[in-house]
């Protein structure tokens, strides 16, 4: 099993770019997470899905959008990138919710809007 | 919303000496406590958690520590060895709905 994997590793995006995310688990889990980590901030969530098809917002949502089509895929979009949006993306995944069970994470995503 | 506060942001121990790290959070309603280990570069892992209806869990030379009433709970890294350096993570579950993390520990272990 590859667990949960992260696509790109790197990109850098000139401001009012577009881009998309891409969280792929072979885990057949119903949870995933998209996460952003700052220096000195620890992770932070950006969006959430308790299943296909269903979307929530978590701390963070300004400035960005998630679909969940297939139970296996999270995207993580960005319409028109900000240099705040800098960071490292992290996904994860869980088959309960938290309280119950653990989150297993992606390799990240290192962004950099210049 | 939930916010919990991690203490200290640097600690650095010789090998062989035991390491504590501290998290306090703010709803009483967090009922999981999970603690991640972060490498240079690498994915959290989770490496021990607790539950609000345990006081206390041990993992080997790793133990969590729970008090309800006073909202705080300790990571314990025993006979630390250089391996155990990098960043830790605690965080507290809130409502089942959504989980903060504390700003992390970068732990450093002197041969």
């Amino acid at each position: 099993n590859a667990g949960v994997t992260q696509t790109p590793k790197f990109r850098v995006l000139k401001t009012g770019q577009s881009m998309t995310l891409l969280c792929a688990q072979d885990m057949n889990h119903e949870y995933m997470y998209w996460y952003r980590q700052d220096p000195g901030m620890g992770l932070r969530l950006i969006h959430y899905s308790v299943g296909e098809g269903t979307t929530a917002k978590g701390e963070v949502p300004d400035g960005y959008n998630v679909s969940r089509l297939k139970k296996q895929n999270f995207l993580l979009g960005l319409e028109s990138a900000a240099p705040s949006q800098t960071s490292v993306y992290f996904c994860a995944s869980s088959q309960l919710g938290w309280g119950t069970d653990t989150q297993y994470f992606g390799p990240g995503t290192r962004l950099t809007v210049l | 919303g939930e916010n919990v506060e991690q203490h200290p942001s640097t600690l650095s121990v010789q090998e062989g000496d035991s390491a504590v790290i501290k998290c306090t959070y703010s709803d009483s309603a967090s009922n999981y406590f999970p603690w991640y280990k972060q490498e240079l570069g690498k994915r959290p892992q989770l490496i021990i958690d607790i539950r609000s209806n345990v006081g206390e869990k041990k993992d080997q030379r790793i133990a969590v520590t729970l008090n309800k009433t006073a909202k705080h709970f300790s990571l314990h890294i025993t006979e630390t060895q250089p391996e155990d350096s990098a960043v830790y993570f605690c965080a507290a579950s809130y409502n089942n709905n959504d989980m903060r993390f504390g700003a992390g520990t970068r732990l450093t272990v002197k041969p």
